[in-house]
């Protein structure tokens, strides 16, 4: 089964609020972590990510938090459009040439204007 | 100049046949990848190829049957197709360099149905 899973499938929100989206991870081994976005037709698109070392990444207006104690990973966006409204993934990988990214089962964020 | 680019985006065909979906990458990547997508949007991972050569295989039915005929191409074969195979296939790609931290350019898609 997958070891990656999302606490809610689905997310609305209000444009110009910000959203948070988080994911449980089961692999402690884990040591890398991605954000991707799925937008409808379309493949997953990389958004951020962070490593085991790191508790916080910044990009434009997303940031990626990871709590290892609890293995927990968030991606918080500012401001949320129209166009942030998609399907998000979180994905975990293990620190070994080989191994595959392990996908979560996504969060559907809906945003309205 | 699409960078990872799958044929066909939709395929419709009945069960019992045998489909290929085709890939190719034009970014120099050296790893390849099949993810199967199910219809609750579950990604998972099928194979994986580096520089030509299976280095995951993941509990796939024999039916399927990756082929990397060069590093830009990964084509996904698939016998005797069942109900069940209807899914999104993505293929993606990774350069040398992120391999050991996984960063994916995937490609649009092909979504089989199996009737």
């Amino acid at each position: 089964g997958e070891s990656v899973g999302l606490h809610l499938p689905t997310l609305s929100v209000q444009e110009g609020d910000n959203s948070i989206i988080n994911c449980a991870y089961s692999n402690s081994a884990s040591d890398y972590f991605i954000w991707y976005k799925q937008e409808s037709g379309k493949g997953p698109q990389f958004i951020i990510d962070i490593r085991s070392n790191m508790d916080k990444r910044q990009g434009q207006r997303v940031t990626v938090l990871l709590n290892k104690t609890v293995k927990h990973l968030s991606l918080q966006i500012a401001a949320t459009q129209p166009g942030d409204s998609a399907v998000y993934f979180c994905a975990e990988k293990g620190y070994q040439a080989g191994t595959a990214l392990i996908f979560g089962k996504g969060t559907t964020l809906s945003v309205s204007s | 100049d699409t960078a990872v680019s799958q044929t066909p985006k939709y395929l419709v065909t009945q069960m019992g046949n045998d489909k290929s979906i085709k890939c190719e990458q034009n970014l120099g990547h050296d790893t390849m990848y099949w993810y199967k997508q199910d219809s609750k949007k579950f990604l998972k991972i099928m194979f994986s190829y580096n520089n030509k050569e299976l280095i995951i295989n993941e509990t796939v039915p024999n039916r399927f049957s990756p082929k990397s005929p060069d590093k830009a191409h990964l084509n996904l074969h698939i016998n005797s197709l069942e109900l069940g195979d209807s899914a999104v296939y993505f293929c993606a790609s990774s350069p040398r360099g992120s391999f050991s931290t996984g960063e994916l350019f995937f490609g649009e898609g092909s979504r089989l149905t199996v009737l």
